[in-house]
């Protein structure tokens, strides 16, 4: 059983550019988490999605910021116009059921610079 | 809201003895506790959670974490370290109330561990 994948695992970008980031959760696996770790931090929520619906995006930035989980295919996580800010691991993670209980397990990330 | 506290950077500890990693938590209400593992570029790995029951709770790799209500601690411990357990831990909580907000885990802001052979 293939675990959380995400690509690309290196994406570089240039101020203004747009970066898209792919996550396919774990087979059977129907919540997905973003999350973003910045250098020598902890990660950070961003976003919670089930299939064609966002429940929680209480710690996405207002501006720039957007997620997806389409019926078919992987949730992407797209930031627009990109700043040097923006420059950190960015890791997905997904869990089978909502509930407190059920173990979020998370992929490889994809590690976002902005020049 | 909800808060993680990981009191040390880093931890430094001989091949062979125990190791202890600390975790202390905020919040409102009943929590559920994760450890995870991050090794260098890598995700980050699950290695046991409290969830209810017993207070000593056993994982993956040898490792066991202690839950402590009074103390609101959540500290990491294996016997007997090995060098590659060398890893950043995180420690992570999660209310157990249903509302906005309990989707999320909060995390420490993580211990480097280094086991020196």
């Amino acid at each position: 059983n293939a675990g959380v994948m995400q690509n690309p695992r290196h994406l570089v970008r240039r101020r203004g550019q747009e970066a898209r980031l792919r996550c396919s959760p774990m087979k059977g696996h129907s919540h997905v988490y973003w999350y973003r770790q910045l250098p020598e931090e902890g990660l950070k929520f961003m976003v919670y999605l089930q299939k064609e619906n966002i429940i929680d995006e209480s710690g996405m930035p207002k501006e720039r910021f957007s997620a997806e989980f389409p019926k078919e295919g992987p949730s992407i996580l797209r930031i627009q116009q990109v700043v040097r800010g923006d420059s950190a691991a960015y890791f997905c993670a997904s869990s089978p059921i909502l509930g407190g209980q059920e173990t979020q397990y998370f992929g490889p990330g994809t590690r976002l610079l902005v020049l | 809201a909800q808060s993680v506290a990981q009191p040390e950077d880093q931890v430094n500890v001989a091949e062979g003895n125990p190791l202890t990693v600390k975790c202390t938590y905020s919040v409102s209400g009943n929590p559920y506790l994760f450890w995870y593992v991050q090794y260098p570029n890598r995700g980050l790995q699950f290695l046991l959670k409290y969830i209810t029951g017993d207070n000593l709770v056993k994982g993956s790799y040898g490792f066991e974490a202690e839950f402590n209500k009074s103390q609101t601690s959540f500290h990491l411990k294996k016997p007997s370290a090995l060098v590659s357990d060398s890893a950043l831990y995180f420690c992570a909580v999660r209310v157990t109330d249903s509302g906005a907000g309990s989707y999320q885990l909060t995390f420490g802001k993580g211990t480097k561990l280094s086991v020196i052979p």
